[in-house]
């Protein structure tokens, strides 16, 4: 099993520009999460999905959209780049009955 | 106020010494207490966890939740130099809010 991955491994983008940061897991895992983490402040929670199809919200969502077609995929976009959004992104996956979230290697983005 | 709150250090100790990580936390309702372990560039892997109150251990490592002062320990015994890391302390009520801390950088100097 590869686990959870995540591409790319670096990115620089400028402002304005548009991505999307890719992440796959061959768990079979239904519940998918994004993540960023900042210097000294810890992970946040962006968006998370339950299952294919469905998805929702977490604790700092502007400037991202997520969809889940698939339960091994989940995408994170970002259509407009701003520099407060130069962090790592980590990708995150856990079974139904559980507590642990399975980590890829994250993503690491500069906006300038 | 955060949900959690962790020293973020840094923490250096020799080898072999005893290191405690602490975090607390504010919303009584969490019952979900892990604690996670990031080495340099890499993603979070899960280290211990527990529910509720009380003591969790594992090897060189134990857990503790005490939840009359929302308090939640690591200790480190033996400490050695692969345990230099990120320590994470989290919490979790549903099955989705998963709240961390800002995290503890550790060094175990050999």
């Amino acid at each position: 099993n590869a686990g959870v991955t995540q591409t790319p491994k670096f990115r620089i983008l400028k402002i304005g520009q548009s991505m999307t940061l890719q992440c796959a897991q061959d768990m079979n895992h239904n519940y998918m999460y994004w993540y960023r983490q900042d210097p000294g402040m810890g992970l946040k929670l962006i968006y998370y999905s339950v299952g294919a199809g469905i998805t929702d919200k977490g604790e700092v969502p502007n400037g991202y959209n997520v969809s889940r077609s698939t339960t091994e995929d989940f995408p994170l976009r970002l259509e407009l780049a701003a520099p407060s959004q130069t962090s790592v992104y980590f990708c995150a996956s856990r079974r139904d009955r559980g507590y642990e979230q399975y980590f890829g290697p994250g993503t690491r983005l500069t906006v300038t | 106020q955060k949900e959690v709150e962790q020293d973020p250090g840094p923490l250096s100790v020799p080898e072999g010494a005893i290191v405690s990580l602490n975090c607390t936390y504010s919303n009584s309702a969490f019952q979900y207490f892990m604690w996670y372990r990031q080495y340099s560039r890499k993603g979070p892997e899960l280290l211990m966890y527990t529910y509720s109150s009380g003591n969790k251990e594992d090897g060189r490592f134990t857990a503790q939740v005490d939840k009359s002062s929302k308090y939640i320990s690591l200790f480190i015994r033996d400490s050695q130099p692969s345990d230099s890391a990120t320590y994470l302390c989290a919490t979790q009520t549903g099955a989705n809010n998963l709240f961390f801390g800002t995290g503890t950088r550790l060094t175990v100097i050999p």
